[in-house]
C-alpha cells in the first residue's frame, strides 16, 4: 500500500517562503498526478496545484503567483514552495495522489500544520 | 468558479440509522464529476464515491451516492460506529478542484 508523508517547518514567518516536501513510499511518481491541498482552520479544503511525473504543473489561479511545485529532492518526492506568506496561509497542508481518472484524489497524506506567525 | 454547499453542517444520529448528506453546486456539474470523502479526526481523507455514484475500491455497500446537475446526495444506509466522521464533496471542472465545507456526522 503506497503511503504519502508531508514534512517541513511547522512555523513560518510572515513574508517568508513556506516549503514542504511529500515523500511517496513508491519507487517513483510515475503514472499519476500529485497535488497539494490545504485546509485553513475552520475553512474548507482548497486545492493548491498539481505536478505530473514529467514535471508539468498546474496551479490554482488564486495562488499561482506565489506557488512553485517541483519533483524532488528524490524521484519519489515532490515539493511545494509558497512565497510571501501571511497569516491567511496558516493551514493543514496535505499532499495527495490523483486517481487514474485524475479527477479525484485516491490517496492522501496525514497532513501537516503550518502556522504563519512572527 | 463553482461553489459546493453541503447540508446540514452537523447531523446527529444513532448507530443503525440512515444518514442523508446533501451537496449542492452553484452551477450544473457537467459529467457529474463529483466525489465524496470521509475524514476521521486527525486522519487523512479517504475517497468513498467518485463520478457521483461509483464506490471506490473497498468501500462498504452501505455507502451510496446519487444525483446529477446541481444536487447530489451521499447516503449511509445503516450507520456503524466507524462512520461517525466529517464528509466532504469535491468537484473537478475547468482545471480546478473544489470542495464543499463538510458535514459532520456525530453520535446522538
Amino acid at each position: 500500500q503506497v503511503q504519502l508523508q508531508e514534512s517541513g517547518p511547522g512555523l513560518v514567518k510572515p513574508s517568508e517562503t513556506l516549503s514542504l516536501t511529500c515523500s511517496v513510499s513508491a519507487d517513483s511518481l510515475s503514472y499519476h498526478y500529485w497535488s497539494w491541498i490545504r485546509q485553513p482552520p475552520g475553512k474548507r479544503l482548497e486545492w493548491i496545484g498539481y505536478i505530473f511525473e514529467s514535471g508539468s504543473t498546474n496551479y490554482n489561479p488564486a495562488l499561482s503567483s506565489r506557488v512553485i511545485m517541483s519533483i524532488g529532492p528524490s524521484k519519489s518526492q515532490f515539493s511545494l514552495k509558497l512565497s510571501s506568506v501571511t497569516a491567511a496561509d496558516t493551514a493543514v497542508y496535505f499532499c495527495a495522489r490523483h486517481s487514474g481518472s485524475w479527477r479525484y484524489f485516491d490517496l492522501w497524506g496525514q497532513g501537516t500544520l503550518v502556522t504563519v506567525s512572527s | 468558479e463553482i461553489v459546493l454547499t453541503q447540508s446540514p453542517v452537523t447531523l446527529s444520529l444513532s448507530p443503525g440509522e440512515r444518514a442523508t448528506l446533501s451537496c449542492r453546486a452553484s452551477q450544473s456539474l457537467s459529467g457529474s464529476y463529483l466525489a465524496w470523502y470521509q475524514q476521521k479526526g486527525g486522519q487523512a481523507p479517504t475517497l468513498l464515491i467518485h463520478d457521483a455514484s461509483s464506490r471506490a475500491t473497498g468501500v462498504p455497500d452501505r455507502f451510496s451516492g446519487s444525483g446529477s446537475g446541481t444536487d447530489f446526495t451521499l447516503t449511509i444506509a445503516r450507520l456503524e460506529r466507524e462512520d461517525f466522521a466529517v464528509y466532504y464533496c469535491q468537484h473537478y471542472g475547468h482545471s480546478l478542484w473544489t470542495f464543499g465545507q463538510g458535514t459532520k456526522v456525530e453520535i446522538k
